[in-house]
């Protein structure tokens, strides 16, 4: 069955250090795959979606990546801040078309 | 634009009542979606619909009935609520079924 792992539940780093946040898949090869943040009482929030056939995407200080040969994507925040402390998600679709999420990282950022 | 409204935010049900949960959506998506989340366990897909009129099962559909009667209206029931259907439940909207969801601010369901 077509599986998805965050391999950290938890996170924590210092203000102003670079977060790194792993989503590994196993069982199929999703054609694209999208990251959500999300804070604590509130519903998820869409943040990027990457294709397969892109490498790298970038939104101000977000950046994920795409590895279909290690069926793997990273999430970076650079210059982190202690208003990016939530749980990430990532998420990509099952065979039928719908998403299916990962249990998430929950990144703690000290000031 | 309200996005996706979830109602009610807040319910305590005892074992073997009914409820409905109500989603509503402004942006005249297509698709619309029930999840659940519970700890440890992550967001888990009850149902979907792909328009209105239709209804398709998730992953965990068991003890769970849905209606898209309208387009911007996707309705959750408990038929005879469980303990085990405490959690909170979330409903999504998108355009297409590729493309970015977003979401209600939950509904906090504890049965007793």
């Amino acid at each position: 069955s077509q599986k998805i792992e965050q391999n950290s539940e938890a996170l924590n780093i210092q203000e102003g250090k670079t977060a790194t946040l792993t989503c590994n898949y196993t069982n199929y090869s999703p054609a694209y795959l999208q990251w959500y943040r999300q804070d604590p009482g509130r519903g998820p929030v869409f943040l990027l979606l990457i294709r397969e056939n892109e490498k790298e995407k970038r939104k101000e200080r977000l950046k994920v990546t795409f590895d279909t040969t290690l069926k793997q994507s990273l999430f970076h925040i650079t210059a982190s801040q202690p208003a990016d402390s939530a749980t990430y998600l990532c998420a990509p679709p099952r065979s039928q078309g719908n998403l299916i999420f990962g249990k998430g990282t929950k990144l703690s950022v000290k000031p | 634009n309200a996005g996706v409204t979830q109602t009610p935010k807040f319910r305590v049900l005892k074992t073997g009542q009914s409820m409905t949960l109500l989603c509503a959506q402004d942006m005249n998506h297509e698709y619309m979606y029930w999840y659940r989340q519970d700890p440890g366990m992550g967001l888990r897909l009850i149902h979907y619909s792909v328009g209105e009129g239709t209804t398709a099962k998730g992953e965990v559909p068991d003890g769970y009935n849905v209606s898209r009667l309208k387009k911007q209206n996707f309705l959750l029931g408990l038929e005879s609520a469980a303990p085990s259907q405490t959690s909170v439940y979330f409903c999504a909207s998108t355009i297409l079924m590729n493309t970015e969801a977003f979401f209600g601010q939950g509904t906090r369901l504890t049965v007793v």
